[in-house]
């Protein structure tokens, strides 16, 4: 089945710690995107990117990271520069340069210890 | 500014009692609507997407509608499995778009047996 696998379900953060959240597709698509969610806030952006090799800053991109070495592939890092990393992340892709809706895996949800 | 405002926050139906979802949004040109449905600790489902004012998408009890401020998302004769979250976001038509959302803050569905 085609689709998107973010990892794990559940993250615990050490202060001072960086933590890597992958997000893997198998839907073909060019165009992958990271987006945090908070209760009673809508989803905000926090990187893009359209091509591999290629991404950009989205609404909230301080204190986080990502690579895009692989079409299917595309890690987010929360950095211990970010203060604020208790939240539900979510790893959407679509077909790039179009209207078509993005597609979303079941998300990794970060705690601090 | 873009922004998109669903209303209300949170609505209690009763199993079969038919009501609709707002989303009202103000963006430079609109490319795309889209409607989502998100599980509790899940990532958002897609719904419909919408292009145009007077265009409408029917999926089972659900049925979504466009006008050129605002969208509707019509349930008729819910059943309890259609407790959901339900989100709105918009596409802008801005000259070499990146295909971003811009999203509501959704509406929290509960429908009684």
């Amino acid at each position: 089945d085609g689709g998107i696998t973010q990892s794990p379900k559940y993250l615990f953060r050490k202060e001072g710690q960086n933590v890597t959240l992958s997000c893997e597709q198998n839907l073909n698509h060019d165009a992958m995107y990271w987006y945090r969610q908070d209760p009673g806030q809508g989803l905000r952006l926090i990187y893009y990117s359209q091509i591999v090799n290629d991404f950009q800053k989205g609404d909230i991109a301080e204190g986080y990271s990502v690579s895009r070495e692989k079409k299917e592939s595309f890690p987010l890092t929360v950095t211990s520069a970010q203060k604020n990393p208790t939240a539900f992340y979510l790893c959407a892709s679509k077909v790039g340069g179009s209207n078509q809706p993005q597609h979303f895996g079941d998300g990794t949800r970060l705690s601090i210890l | 500014e873009d922004q998109v405002t669903q209303s209300p926050e949170a609505l209690r139906l009763q199993e079969g009692e038919s009501s609709s979802l707002n989303c009202s949004y103000t963006v430079s040109g609109l490319r795309g609507l889209f409607w989502y449905r998100q599980d509790p600790g899940k990532g958002p489902e897609f719904l419909f997407t919408l292009y145009s004012a007077g265009e409408e998408k029917e999926k089972e009890r659900l049925k979504a509608t466009l006008t050129k401020k605002e969208s509707f998302l019509h349930i008729t004769a819910p059943k309890p499995e259609d407790s959901a979250t339900y989100l709105c976001a918009v596409q802008a038509n801005y000259g070499g778009s990146q295909g971003n959302l811009i999203f509501g803050k959704g509406t929290k569905l509960s429908v009684k047996p």
